[in-house]
């Protein structure tokens, strides 16, 4: 079945930086793309980043663009987003979700998700 | 950027009623709406793409309609686990967005 697995979550001050990845299985990894949809604490749902199944385009949101990058590993089936210039606002879960379509198309729907690594930024 | 309204913000019901949840574009985004419900420390699970098209596992008591601007998550007769945040998401224009979300609660 498919998994997603979110690591590296924790407690950060303004400013610095952090990095999360996601480990993938149960599925051809190198068929999809992948997202990071961020939720702060008891607020909605908020997309950040994409990268396609090859890795050969990346788009961000406007929030976090020139401060975070998306990667991939198809060795490692992983995924990560590396977050830079950290501020309060990007307190949230953060979860990795599959695109719901395969291959080079982008869906734009996320039809499997991780359980979320929680980035708290305080001083 | 799309802005997604759902309203009503909280639906209270009792299990076997039936619930209908709105979600309304400020333009058009064809049917490219997916739903997602998500419960409490859990991560959001997706209901229906494409307006309507409904996800592997999905009970036939949820359904999904509407094009356009206007569409509409409906539940048949809720069951105990379906009271949810529910939360619509547009992909016709980039970046996708999330409308702020429907909370159905036991009444």
């Amino acid at each position: 079945q498919v998994q997603l697995v979110e690591s590296g979550g924790g407690v950060v001050q303004p400013g610095r930086s952090l990095r999360l990845s996601c480990g993938a299985s149960g599925f051809k990894f190198t068929n999809y793309g992948m997202h990071w949809v961020r939720q702060a604490p008891g607020r909605g749902l908020e997309w950040v980043a994409f990268i396609w199944y090859d890795g050969s385009n990346q788009y961000y949101a406007d929030s976090v663009k020139g401060r975070f990058t998306i990667s991939r590993d198809s060795s490692e089936k992983t995924v990560s987003l590396q977050m830079n210039s950290l501020t309060v606002e990007d307190t949230a879960v953060y979860y990795c979700a599959r695109d719901r379509s395969g291959g080079t198309t982008m869906a734009g729907f996320f039809d499997y998700w991780g359980q979320g690594a929680l980035v708290t930024v305080s001083a | 950027e799309i802005v997604l309204t759902q309203s009503p913000a909280t639906l209270s019901l009792s299990p076997g009623e039936r619930a209908t949840l709105s979600c309304r574009a400020s333009q058009t985004v064809s049917s490219y709406l997916a739903w997602y419900q998500q419960k409490p420390g859990q991560a959001p699970r997706l209901l229906f793409s494409d307006a309507s098209n409904r996800a592997t596992g999905i009970p036939a008591r949820f359904s999904g309609s509407g094009s356009g601007t206007d569409f509409t998550l409906t539940i048949s007769s809720l069951e105990p686990e379906d009271f949810a945040v529910y939360y619509c998401q547009q992909r016709s224009n980039w970046p996708p967005t999330f409308g702020g979300g429907t909370k159905v609660e036991i009444k």
